[in-house]
């Protein structure tokens, strides 16, 4: 069974820092790997969709990568700015039509 | 072009009662899932639906929790004798092709509460 791991569990940083998100999963056969945003009170923004052929992908500040082999996945969040303070999510995707599987997320708080 | 919606954004009800929520998931995507939030958990899956295919439901967690799907449309996910643990924040998501290669994409949730 596919179990996904987010450490830390809270993050706080200053403003203006370069910060990584840290995700590991018990299972390499993964199809796909998602990071998401979710704000308090709101659902998930998917932020970033990597394929399992794809080492990483980039979207503006933010960089994910995939090392299906060690099985983890990092985000990097470079320059941090308060409105990046949210819950981020990194999930799974098995091989074949299966559902995410998600972590628990890590809690990033960025100081003004 | 519009992102999936879920109605209601937020319901209360006492324990026992039936409660219906709604999914509608962006045009032409022929995946739906639905997930759930539980305070201080990570999201859990509960049933998917593909194109006509039947639905998953391995992960229903009881028989008083059942879903519908019209044809590749709106979703409705019915909880009946609600229990005080059925609290939580309900997320739909959908996704084109429904293959896992498909990014999903996820609704604002209805956050249900059972007093």
């Amino acid at each position: 069974k596919q179990e996904v791991t987010q450490i830390p569990a809270a993050l706080s940083v200053p403003e203006g820092e370069n910060l990584v998100l840290n995700c590991s999963f018990t299972d390499s056969a993964i199809y796909n790997l998602q990071w998401f945003r979710q704000d308090p009170g709101k659902g998930l923004t998917s932020l970033l969709l990597i394929q399992s052929s794809q080492r990483e992908q980039t979207s503006g500040r933010l960089n994910a990568s995939l090392d299906k082999s060690s099985g983890r996945s990092t985000l990097y969040i470079a320059a941090s700015q308060p409105g990046d303070s949210a819950t981020y999510l990194c999930a799974v995707g098995n091989s074949g039509n299966t559902p995410l599987v998600f972590g628990k997320g890590t809690r990033l708080s960025v100081i003004a | 072009g519009a992102g999936v919606s879920q109605s209601p954004s937020n319901k209360v009800t006492e324990k026992g009662k039936d409660v219906e929520l709604r999914c509608d998931p962006i045009s032409g995507h022929t995946a739906l899932y639905w997930y759930r939030q539980r305070l201080g958990q990570g999201l859990e899956f509960l049933i998917y639906f593909q194109g006509n295919s039947a639905p998953d439901k391995s992960g229903l967690p009881s028989d008083r929790f059942s879903a519908e799907r019209t044809g590749e449309s709106v979703s409705t996910l019915t909880i009946q004798r609600t229990q005080q643990e059925d609290s939580a924040v309900y997320l739909c998501a959908s996704s084109l092709t429904g293959t896992t290669s498909s990014e999903q994409y996820f609704g604002p949730g209805t956050r249900l509460t059972v007093t």
